[in-house]
């Protein structure tokens, strides 16, 4: 079955340091896949997409991700993390055409402090 | 921007009642879903549509029906709202699949819904 794991449920950091939020996925081919930002109280805002074009992806807020098809893997990376970063962050993959039916991770907790 | 509309923040309603929980979106989007997010669960995919008047069950779909008679309008209905239901709910949407890959669902504020 197909799956996303995020490897850290809590993340911390300081002010200014850099920021790395794991992810690994399971699939039989290369899936389409995002990272999403949940704020208290509001929704999942898309940070970042993969899908093939560049392995290298650039999103808002500084962030970027890399996908690795020999890990498996789409961390999540920022060089200087902020206060205002401080947030949950899901990983999530779209293995289907069409119905875009998403298999989300259990989420990491950003924690920022001064 | 992509704007998902969800018609009420916080509902408080009594187990028994019959909930609406309204959806709208306005880029012409042709699929729309349904989430509800609770702690230790994430989200979990209740119903989705990729049409108007179309409807698939998601992984719970026990309990809640949906309606969508116009594209930009996706419903969520509780027949007999049970305390079971209190949630955070979240209406998404996107486009269909497209050439260049699976299209990011865009999401709504979420409604915090209480049955008392």
């Amino acid at each position: 079955a197909q799956s996303v794991t995020q490897l850290d449920s809590h993340v911390s950091v300081s002010e200014g340091t850099p920021v790395l939020l794991r992810c690994n996925y399971s699939s039989s081919y290369s899936p389409s896949l995002f990272w999403y930002v949940q704020h208290p109280n509001k929704g999942l805002q898309l940070l970042l997409k993969y899908t093939s074009a560049a392995t290298l992806v650039k999103g808002i807020n500084g962030f970027e991700a890399e996908f690795k098809k020999s890990e498996t893997s789409f961390h999540l990376t920022k060089p200087s993390a902020h206060m205002s970063d401080a947030a949950e962050y899901f990983c999530v993959a779209d293995p289907s055409g069409g119905y875009n039916k998403l298999i989300f991770g259990a989420g990491t907790r950003l924690a920022v402090h001064p | 921007d992509v704007k998902v509309t969800q018609s009420s923040r916080y509902l408080v309603k009594r187990t028994g009642e019959k909930v609406f929980l309204e959806c709208v979106q306005d880029m012409d989007h042709e699929n729309m879903f349904w989430y509800r997010q609770d702690p230790g669960l994430g989200l979990r995919l209740i119903y989705f549509s990729y049409d108007v008047k179309m409807k698939e069950k998601g992984d719970i779909p026990e309990g809640y029906s949906v309606s969508r008679e116009k594209k930009e309008r996706f419903s969520l209905i509780l027949e007999s709202a049970s305390t079971n239901q209190t949630s955070m709910y979240l209406c998404a949407s996107s486009h269909w699949w497209t050439g260049e890959g699976n299209q990011p669902q865009h999401f709504g504020d979420g409604t915090r819904l209480s049955i008392l």
